[in-house]
C-alpha cells in the first residue's frame, strides 16, 4: 500500500521561504506511471492544486502560483519537495502531497500538513 | 482558471438519494472527460470516490456516481449513510497540463 507522508516547518514568516518534504513508502518516486503532487487548502477554502513533478524532472505548476514555486524529486530517499518564496498570510494552508496516476487522479494523499504564516 | 463552482452544502437523511453538482467552464469540466470526486473527511487524506466522471475505483461503493451534462458534472450519492457524511470536492483538467478543484461541499447526514 502507498503511504504519503508531509513533513516541515509548521510556521513560516512573511517573505521567507516556506519547504516542504514528501516521502513515499510502499512505492517509489521514480515509477515511469506517475507524477507527484502539491495541493493545498487554505482556512474555510476548497483545494487548490499547486503543481506537480515527475521523476525526471518535468514539473507543471498552477499558473497563479507558478512564479513563486519550485518542486523537486530526490529518487534516492523517495522523496519529492515543495518551495514556496515570498509567503504571505494568504499562504495559511493544510499542504497536502499525493501522488497523480495515469487515469488523471489523485489517487493516494498523505494527512496533510498546517503551514502557518505569521511573524 | 478558476476554481470550480460547488454548493456550500447539501444534506439528506439515512437511505435518500443526494446530488452535488460541479460547474466550471468550456474550458474545463466542459471541454474535458476528466472530472473526478474526492470524499473528505477533515483530519484525514481525502479518498477518490468517482474518475473519469462515472467510473468508480475498486472498493467504493457502487452508491456513489458520476455524470455530466455540459459545463456541469455531478456526484450521486443513492442511499445516503451516515459515515458519508463529509466534505466532497470535484477536481477537472483545466487544460494545458494544469488541474482545478471545486470549493467543496458538506454533506450533512440528517
Amino acid at each position: 500500500q502507498v503511504q504519503l507522508r508531509e513533513s516541515g516547518p509548521g510556521l513560516v514568516k512573511p517573505s521567507e521561504t516556506l519547504s516542504l518534504t514528501c516521502t513515499v513508502s510502499g512505492g517509489s518516486v521514480s515509477s515511469g506511471s506517475h507524477y507527484w503532487s502539491w495541493i493545498r487548502q487554505s482556512p474555510g477554502k476548497g483545494l487548490e492544486w499547486i503543481g506537480y513533478i515527475y521523476y525526471r524532472g518535468m514539473s507543471n505548476y498552477n499558473p497563479s502560483l507558478k512564479s513563486r514555486v519550485t518542486l523537486s524529486v530526490d529518487t534516492s530517499k523517495d522523496q519529492f519537495s515543495l518551495r514556496l518564496n515570498s509567503v504571505t498570510a494568504a499562504d495559511t494552508a493544510v499542504y497536502y502531497c499525493a501522488r497523480f496516476d495515469g487515469h488523471n487522479v489523485f489517487d493516494y494523499w498523505g494527512q496533510g500538513t498546517l503551514v502557518t504564516v505569521s511573524s | 482558471q478558476s476554481a470550480l463552482t460547488q454548493p456550500a452544502s447539501v444534506s439528506g437523511s439515512p437511505g435518500q438519494s443526494i446530488t452535488i453538482s460541479c460547474t466550471g467552464t468550456s474550458s474545463d469540466v466542459g471541454f474535458y472527460d476528466l472530472v473526478s470526486w474526492y470524499q473528505h473527511h477533515p483530519g484525514k487524506a481525502p479518498k477518490l470516490v468517482i474518475y473519469e466522471i462515472t467510473k468508480r475505483p475498486s472498493g467504493v461503493s457502487n452508491r456513489f456516481s458520476g455524470s455530466k451534462s455540459g459545463n456541469t458534472a455531478s456526484l450521486t450519492i443513492s442511499g445516503l449513510q451516515a459515515e458519508e457524511e463529509a466534505d466532497y470536492y470535484c477536481c477537472s483538467l483545466a487544460g494545458s497540463g494544469t488541474w482545478v478543484f471545486g470549493g467543496g461541499t458538506k454533506v450533512t447526514v440528517l
